[in-house]
């Protein structure tokens, strides 16, 4: 079935460095959802993504769909311990397959 | 406010008790859906409803029930709950299904089965 990998699974990082975290799947991605988890709380909506190679922006937060439509990824520019929590991609319109999740922490 | 609710909030129970565990949101939306979270898994679907009486299974449909008599609530039922059933559960919502929509995150149920 199709999956979608997600890495790093971990990552620390000083208050003020980038972060980023990247999600692969082997079959072409109608879609790419962007979700974060604070500790303790559920997941909530980021952006979405559809069309191929495209690029949106949130503030210090960077998404972009691959060109093939088969990757994605989530930028932070300059991390504050706001951005703390984990992040995941998921793919779907009525089924969904989620990544497996980039727990972010950062050092202040 | 727009909400989803889900309840019991903590739940530890022994194995083979019948549970449901409560969600409802007050959106009016056509779309809800079940999830549990595991360490290192992700999250993953457990069922999902496109609308009134209309339900399919997602990944993981294994020694769960669902039903969706009404728009707005959507029980999960563990007819004869097993330990590794132990899990944190999240009901979501959308506005319909399809690839636009966003979905809303009830708050949880960390469910423990001894």
């Amino acid at each position: 079935g199709q999956q979608v990998m997600q890495i790093p699974q971990y990552q620390h990082v000083q208050e003020g460095e980038d972060f980023t975290t990247y999600c692969n799947s082997s079959t072409t991605l109608s879609n790419i959802q962007w979700y974060k988890q604070r500790p303790g709380g559920h997941p909530v909506f980021l952006i979405q993504l559809v069309k191929s190679g495209e690029v949106k922006k949130q503030k210090r937060l960077t998404f972009q769909f691959g060109e093939a439509k088969k990757n994605s990824s989530l930028h932070i520019t300059a991390t504050q311990t706001t951005d703390v929590g984990t992040y995941f991609c998921t793919s779907g319109t009525y089924k969904y397959i989620f990544g497996t999740g980039t727990r972010l922490k950062v050092l202040a | 406010e727009a909400q989803v609710t889900q309840n019991p909030r903590y739940l530890i129970t022994v194995t083979g008790k019948k549970l449901t565990v409560t969600c409802s949101q007050n959106m009016n939306h056509e779309y809800m859906s079940w999830y549990r979270q595991d360490p290192g898994l992700g999250l993953r679907q457990i069922y999902y409803s496109m609308n009134v009486e209309v339900t399919d299974k997602g990944d993981v449909p294994e020694g769960y029930k669902v039903s969706r008599k009404e728009k707005r609530n959507f029980p999960l039922i563990l007819e004869s709950p097993s330990p590794n059933q132990t899990s944190l559960y999240f009901c979501a919502s959308s506005f319909r299904a399809g690839r636009a929509y966003e979905q809303y995150f009830g708050p949880g149920t960390r469910l423990t089965v001894t």
